[in-house]
């Protein structure tokens, strides 16, 4: 257990709908990134933040969005949903920024 | 354009036998090349990281190998056993280390 929760587990929904991935760091863990997992496309990071504030961005959809919150805790939010945007999403997060990442268990999303 | 390129893509290893998982990157500014462990259902894990003012680098059974000329890295798995069964990502990045780029993964089956 890497420390790191994600909820929920498991998410079907439909296209066009919108829904929000929550994560929470680890209990001393200042940076959240957001990855995108899928069969075709692999491992790709989406956006990570460091402290409230957004500190690097990488293949993210317009459509998806993240916040972390006071309490470190963070949300992706992805609208306008797409059969594309079935994967897995997973949450890691480390101390600072340039420090050894711990990933969650992830959250499978299906849009059918 | 793939800046990360892991091969192979599967790869099957009598219990005892050394795993070999390559990568080649393309961009020079790359500064920390981790490998990740993922077994099914389970978030990525870090396994072992290197930086390029190294050219090895060996933690128990694990061990990378980089060559900064060649622009590869590699990473070698000594005396494997089925409980290393798992998919293995390796990634590089700059400067921050969240915004990383992965491999599009390796499958190791370690057969008893």
């Amino acid at each position: 257990d890497s420390g790191v929760t994600q909820t929920p587990k498991h998410l079907i929904t439909a296209t066009g709908q919108r829904v929000t991935l929550r994560c929470s760091p680890r209990s001393g863990d200042l940076s959240v990134y957001w990855y995108q997992q899928s069969l075709d496309q692999g491992l790709q990071f989406l956006i990570q933040y460091y402290n409230g504030e957004e500190r690097a961005k990488g293949n993210i959809l317009e459509r998806f969005s993240a916040q972390q919150f006071p309490d470190l805790h963070s949300e992706l939010n992805l609208s306008s949903l797409e059969l594309g945007d079935s994967a897995l999403y997973f949450c890691a997060s480390s101390v600072g920024p340039r420090e050894t990442q711990y990933f969650g268990p992830g959250t499978r999303l299906l849009v059918l | 354009q793939q800046q990360v390129k892991q091969s192979p893509q599967s790869l099957i290893v009598q219990k005892g036998g050394i795993s070999i998982i390559n990568c080649a990157y393309e961009n020079t500014a790359f500064d920390y090349f981790p490998w990740y462990q993922q077994f099914p259902g389970k978030g990525p894990a870090l396994l072992i990281a290197i930086r390029p003012d190294v050219s090895e680098k060996k933690e128990g059974r694990f061990t990378i190998s980089f060559n900064k000329s060649a622009k590869q890295f590699s990473l070698h798995i000594m005396d494997s056993q089925p409980g290393d069964s798992a998919t293995y990502f390796c990634a590089a990045s700059k400067g921050n280390a969240g915004k990383s780029t992965f491999g599009d993964g390796t499958t190791l089956t370690v057969k008893p």
